[in-house]
């Protein structure tokens, strides 16, 4: 079992460019979710979703969307991509609304 | 407003101490709590689980504390060893779908 996969695992942006953030899982886990973590900042919700088909908006879902057509997938849409997304973004996944998260190794974004 | 802080950014100790972290919250009442070990440019993995009606839970060298009456969860980790060096993270349960919220973190360094 691979558990979380993110790609890309770095990349550059310009302002005002768009990109995807993919995330899939072979847990077949229903809740997953997005974090960033900036330093010093603690790891910040940007978006979850409870299974296919439904999602919700975190603490800080400005400037991204979402989407989870499967139980595997969720990928995270930033659009206009500002510099204060620059930050390393979570997938996260978990088998129950008690249970213990597990975590993608991340993606580090920059936006100049 | 709502506030998870861990006590200090940073912790130094000895190989073969006992590392205390500290993890307080304010305007939560979280049904449990959760610790997760975090290695530079890795993403977080859990450690232990605690519920609001439980007052300790164990593993191995490492001892979880949740007193809802403080709100706040103390992270012990007995016989410290150079390998135990990571950031700790404490995550709360706001009381939604699991989508927990964080502190941001203890660096704990063990010297030997």
């Amino acid at each position: 079992n691979a558990g979380v996969t993110q790609t890309p695992k770095f990349r550059i942006l310009k302002i005002g460019q768009s990109m995807t953030l993919q995330c899939t899982q072979d847990m077949n886990h229903n809740y997953m979710y997005w974090y960033r973590q900036d330093p010093g900042m603690g790891l910040k919700l940007i978006y979850y979703s409870v299974g296919a088909g439904i999602t919700d908006k975190g603490e800080v879902p400005n400037g991204y969307n979402v989407s989870r057509s499967t139980t595997e997938d969720f990928p995270l849409r930033l659009e206009l991509a500002a510099p204060s997304q620059t930050s390393v973004y979570f997938c996260v996944c978990t088998g129950t609304n008690t249970g213990e998260l597990f975590f993608g190794e991340g993606s580090r974004l920059t936006v100049l | 407003s709502q506030k998870i802080e861990q006590n200090s950014e940073a912790l130094n100790i000895q190989e073969g101490k006992t590392a205390t972290l500290t993890c307080n919250y304010t305007n939560y009442s979280p049904a449990y709590l959760q610790w997760y070990r975090q290695d530079p440019g890795r993403g977080p993995v859990f450690l232990l689980l605690i519920r609001e009606n439980e007052k300790e839970k164990r593993k191995e060298r490492l001892k979880v504390t949740f007193d809802t009456t403080l709100k706040q969860s103390l992270f012990h980790i007995t016989a410290s060893q150079p390998a135990d060096s990571a950031t700790y993270l404490c995550a709360l349960d706001p009381g939604g779908y699991n989508d927990m919220r964080f502190g941001a973190g203890t660096r704990l360094t063990v010297k030997p």
